[in-house]
């Protein structure tokens, strides 16, 4: 099976400019996790979505948000960026609903610079 | 509100040598799941391995064991025989009931040769 893939793997944004990254979960995988890794805050979790509901989320500012599709694609938006948004964002795809025993599979992560 | 505390900022093997990666975690809840991850230079993270809270064996992966003590809320990663490519940073992370999943703030392993 194919990994998590995660589109683009780099973007270059300037402030004020808003964002649309994109994450394919493994096939057959429902859940879809978002993280945020910067130096300063290490992994921060973004929200989750499970068949195109979001079931958990973070506590990011309103500039951040997700939908998942049909297929169980996903994708996230960052409006209006500011400089500390610069980080690398990743994806997490697991077969069932979040639970405590489900495995999260990893995508490769988009970094985003923003000028 | 869940807590994982790794107090090992940086940390240096031989190759070849045993090492245990430390990791502490705070939860409420009576269920949970601790997961390890391997973050090398390239940034993709690679799962390692998982331990349940309900779990009485420590769980094993290869070169890979957990030592799950439940009582004092640790649940170390123990590497065997490192190798060069152990070489990356290292996550504890928790998973409670809710879904949500906490990290900590890493272990930068260098395995020296």
């Amino acid at each position: 099976k194919a990994g998590v893939t995660q589109t683009p793997r780099y973007l270059i944004k300037t402030r004020g400019q808003q964002v649309t990254l994109s994450c394919s979960p493994i096939s057959g995988h429902r859940s879809v996790s978002w993280y945020q890794q910067t130096p300063g805050q290490g992994l921060q979790f973004l929200f989750e979505y499970f068949s195109e509901t979001q079931r958990n989320k973070g506590n990011f500012p309103g500039r951040f948000s997700g939908r998942q599709f049909s297929n169980s694609r996903s994708e996230m938006n960052v409006s209006t960026l500011e400089l500390g948004d610069s980080a690398l964002y990743l994806c997490a795809s697991s077969e069932g609903e979040a639970q405590y025993y489900n495995e999260q599979f990893f995508g490769p992560g988009t970094r985003l610079t923003v000028l | 509100a869940q807590k994982i505390t790794q107090t090992q900022p940086g940390m240096f093997v031989q190759e070849k040598e045993a090492v245990t990666l430390d990791c502490t975690y705070d939860t409420s809840d009576p269920s949970y799941g601790l997961f390890w991850y391997k973050q090398p230079s390239s940034g993709e993270m690679i799962f390692l391995i998982y331990q349940g809270s309900y779990d009485q064996q420590n769980a094993t992966e290869g070169r890979y064991s957990l030592n799950f003590q439940k009582a004092r809320k640790s649940a170390n990663l123990v590497i065997s025989a490192s190798q060069l490519g152990d070489s990356a940073m290292y996550f504890c992370a928790m998973r409670g009931n809710a879904g949500k999943s906490t990290f900590g703030d890493g272990t930068t392993l260098t395995v020296k040769p």
